[in-house]
C-alpha cells in the first residue's frame, strides 16, 4: 500500500516570497502523483499531476513540482506567491499496476500568504 | 459543461438520526468515489463504484455507512444512527474511469454536523 507525507501542516509566506510544499511517497510500486489546491468553502481541483517523462511538472496558477525519485518526494514550488494562492494543498499517490488505482492524499498542507 | 454537485450544502443533525447525502457527478465518468475530510486531516477513502462492477467499500468505517449508485449517475451516501463522530465534510469525486492517471474532478461536499 502507498503512503503520502506532507510533513508542513502550515507554511506561512510574504506575497511575493518563493514558496515550497513538501510532500513525500512511499510505495512499492511505481507511481503517478498529483497536486490539488482547495480553496475556502471549495472542493478539491487539480494543481498538476506527474504521469511520466520529464520530473518537472508545470501546472495552472505558476505552481511546479519535480519528481525525484531517489527521495520518493514530489515538492510543489512557486517563484512568488499571491495572496489568493492561500488554499489548502494535497499531495496524493496512485498505483501504477499491481496495487490499488485509488489515490492516497497527504493531510493537507495550509498555505497562508500575508501581504 | 456542469461539474460534480453535491446536495445539502450543511446538514446538522442530532445524534441518532439518519442522513443522506447525494452526489451527481460528471456526465460520462464511470468512476465515482466518496471521501471523508476531517477538520485538519486528509481525505480518508470511503467507498468506490466504477461503472456496474461492485462497489469498493473496504474504506467504510462501520456497518452504519452505506453507499448506492444508480448506474453510472447519481450516488447516495447513507449513514444511520449518527454519532458526533461523524461531524466532517463529505467529499464526493469522479473521474472517466478508473485508473491511477485520471484526475479527479470534486464536489464542494457536504459538511455534517452531528449535535
Amino acid at each position: 500500500a502507498q503512503s503520502v507525507t506532507q510533513l508542513d501542516s502550515q507554511v506561512p509566506v510574504f506575497e511575493e516570497a518563493p514558496v515550497e510544499l513538501r510532500c513525500n511517497y512511499s510505495s512499492s510500486v511505481s507511481v503517478y502523483l498529483f497536486w490539488y489546491v482547495q480553496y475556502p468553502n471549495q472542493g478539491l481541483q487539480l494543481l498538476l499531476k506527474y504521469l511520466s517523462g520529464s520530473t518537472l511538472v508545470k501546472g495552472i496558477n505558476g505552481f511546479e513540482a519535480e519528481f525525484n525519485k531517489s527521495q520518493t518526494s514530489f515538492h510543489l514550488r512557486k517563484p512568488s506567491v499571491h495572496i489568493s494562492d492561500t488554499a489548502e494543498y494535497f499531495c496524493a499517490v496512485s498505483e501504477r499496476s499491481g496495487g490499488s488505482y485509488i489515490p492516497t492524499f497527504g493531510r493537507g498542507t495550509s498555505l497562508i500568504v500575508h501581504p | 459543461g456542469a461539474g460534480v454537485s453535491q446536495s445539502p450544502s450543511n446538514k446538522v443533525t442530532e445524534k441518532g438520526k439518519d442522513v443522506e447525502l447525494r452526489c451527481d457527478p460528471i456526465s460520462g465518468h464511470t468512476a465515482l468515489y466518496w471521501y471523508r475530510q476531517r477538520l485538519g486531516q486528509g481525505l480518508e477513502f470511503l467507498i468506490y463504484f466504477q461503472g456496474n462492477s461492485a462497489p469498493d467499500k473496504s474504506g467504510l468505517p462501520s456497518d452504519r455507512f452505506s453507499a448506492e449508485r444508480t448506474g453510472e449517475s447519481v450516488s447516495t451516501l447513507t449513514i444511520q444512527r449518527t454519532q458526533q463522530e461523524d461531524s466532517a465534510v463529505y467529499l464526493c469525486a469522479s473521474s472517466l474511469e478508473l485508473q491511477g492517471y485520471n484526475e479527479q474532478f470534486f464536489g464542494p461536499g457536504t459538511r455534517l454536523t452531528v449535535l
